[in-house]
């Protein structure tokens, strides 16, 4: 079974509001989780790392203030997309590293209209 | 910064027939992942290789890596409609290649006809 949770798994949301988009680890404690997003026919695309208890790390070219990122314990990461627009539609997902492999969610689809 | 490039960008192939997907790294490959997704889904992790010149199998898919740690190949023998979708390759940066942060090649869509 699915040992990385994600929800939800779509959500539709007005243009100007915020989403939040939860990623868990179940079986595992996972200190650090990555959260990646893949536009239509495109790959994934590392967003940011997030790190229990301190700061999330972001790539190039992402805005922290828009995509805020909370992983206040060991199974649980957030990713608060704030004041959405259209071009932020997109396919979200995480993923956590195990023993062995990283194991990613079953991923977010976010539309904003 | 490290790229991957996949080859071919997409197959169709006839159910039955054996395809062969590359995956080609600027960089020393530490740890290269393999992933299935159907469109707008989660990843389906199929293998990891970490040492020059391993393979491995699963069913009827294999995975190698090559020698000199910077191209992988997926193998897949007797095709079946099952097999259709979107194959990623990831590379993981760390010198263990198990930090879990992945760069992704650009993905190859596969279509497998009955």
């Amino acid at each position: 079974g699915a040992v990385v949770s994600q929800h939800p798994s779509w959500v539709i949301c007005k243009s100007g509001t915020s989403v939040k988009i939860e990623c868990r680890s179940l079986d595992f404690q996972a200190t650090t989780m990555f959260w990646y997003r893949q536009f239509p026919k495109q790959s994934l695309m590392l967003m940011a790392t997030s790190n229990e208890g301190s700061k999330a790390t972001y790539e190039q070219g992402v805005e922290k203030d828009k995509f805020l990122i909370n992983h206040a314990s060991l199974t649980l990461s957030t990713l608060t997309v704030t004041s959405a627009h259209p071009e932020d539609s997109s396919f979200y997902i995480c993923s956590a590293i195990g023993v062995t492999e990283a194991f990613f969610g079953q991923g977010t689809r976010l539309t904003v209209v | 910064s490290q790229e991957l490039e996949q080859s071919p960008q997409s197959l169709i192939v006839q159910e039955g027939k054996n395809l062969t997907i590359n995956c080609t790294s600027s960089k020393t490959l530490y740890g290269l992942y393999w992933y299935k997704q159907k469109y707008g889904e989660g990843l389906i992790f199929l293998m990891m290789l970490q040492k020059g010149g391993e393979e491995k199998s699963h069913e009827k898919i294999t995975a190698k890596l090559d020698e000199k740690k910077q191209q992988s190949s997926l193998h897949i023998t007797a095709s079946q409609p099952s097999h259709a979708g979107i194959y990623l390759c990831g590379a993981d940066n760390g010198l263990m290649g198990n930090t879990g942060k992945l760069i992704f090649g650009q993905g190859t869509t596969l279509q497998v006809k009955p």
